[in-house]
């Protein structure tokens, strides 16, 4: 299964709210997570079950979404957050996962 | 405090071996299955190969199939990965992750660099 995401950069200033997408090539319910991945460190789990946040993550991170389409959404961007994120599908073996957006300072 | 650790990463030679080792603490490493991701410099994630808890069943992407065996130690809580023939394109990081039940991933180690390079 091919994961696509987009937009390849996300240019948002602090505060403000951030969208990123990622689509399935074929359907796959709800087995999708989101990772967060800083310079230097490995990526962090943030939502599986393409809506349920892991532990420890904050409730400005939020993921929605079933079947191909999904959107990771933060609501109040904070310093801490300009990271790439990964999308990654568990529907289907092999785990596939997306390119990554870049989530920039604007 | 759940820590994966690896190593053997290091500098090989097209066609060259290696074995990478990670060694897992703060939970009870039988009850999972474990994987190895890896990422080649400035790209994405590819998950490589995956091992249940008891090591009787593994699987691999399919640009490894041959060349890399996963196995573990569960008395001494510790994952590898053999890697043989290596090619420029195995040039990654790699990292150890444990397997979540559904399929996804957490935590992940740091990772180890191989570079395969003549």
């Amino acid at each position: 299964i091919v994961m696509t995401q987009s937009p390849a950069t996300l240019s948002v200033s602090p505060g403000e709210r951030a969208t990123l997408s990622c689509r399935a090539s074929q359907g796959i319910i709800s087995n999708l997570a989101w990772y967060q991945q800083k310079p230097g460190q490995a990526p962090r789990l943030l939502i599986y079950g393409a809506s349920i946040r892991a532990t420890g993550i904050p409730t400005r991170f939020s993921g929605s979404g079933s079947g191909t389409e999904f959107t990771l959404t933060i609501s109040i961007l904070q310093s801490e957050d300009f990271a790439v994120y990964y999308c990654q599908q568990y529907n289907k073996w092999p785990p596939t996962f997306g390119q990554g957006t870049k989530l920039e300072i604007k | 405090e759940v820590q994966l650790v690896e190593s053997g990463g290091g500098v090989v030679r097209p066609g060259g071996s290696l074995r990478l080792s990670c060694a897992a603490s703060g939970f009870t490493f039988d009850d999972y299955g474990m994987s190895w991701v890896r990422q080649g410099p400035g790209k994405g994630l590819e998950w490589v190969s995956g091992i249940n808890w008891n090591g009787v069943s593994t699987e691999y992407v399919d640009s490894v199939k041959g060349r890399f065996t996963i196995s573990r130690d569960n008395s001494k809580n510790s994952l590898y990965l053999q890697m043989n023939s290596l090619r420029a394109e195995d040039t990654a990081f790699y990292h150890c992750v444990r397997d979540g039940t559904l399929g996804f991933f957490d935590p992940w180690g740091q990772g180890t660099l191989v570079t395969v390079s003549s």
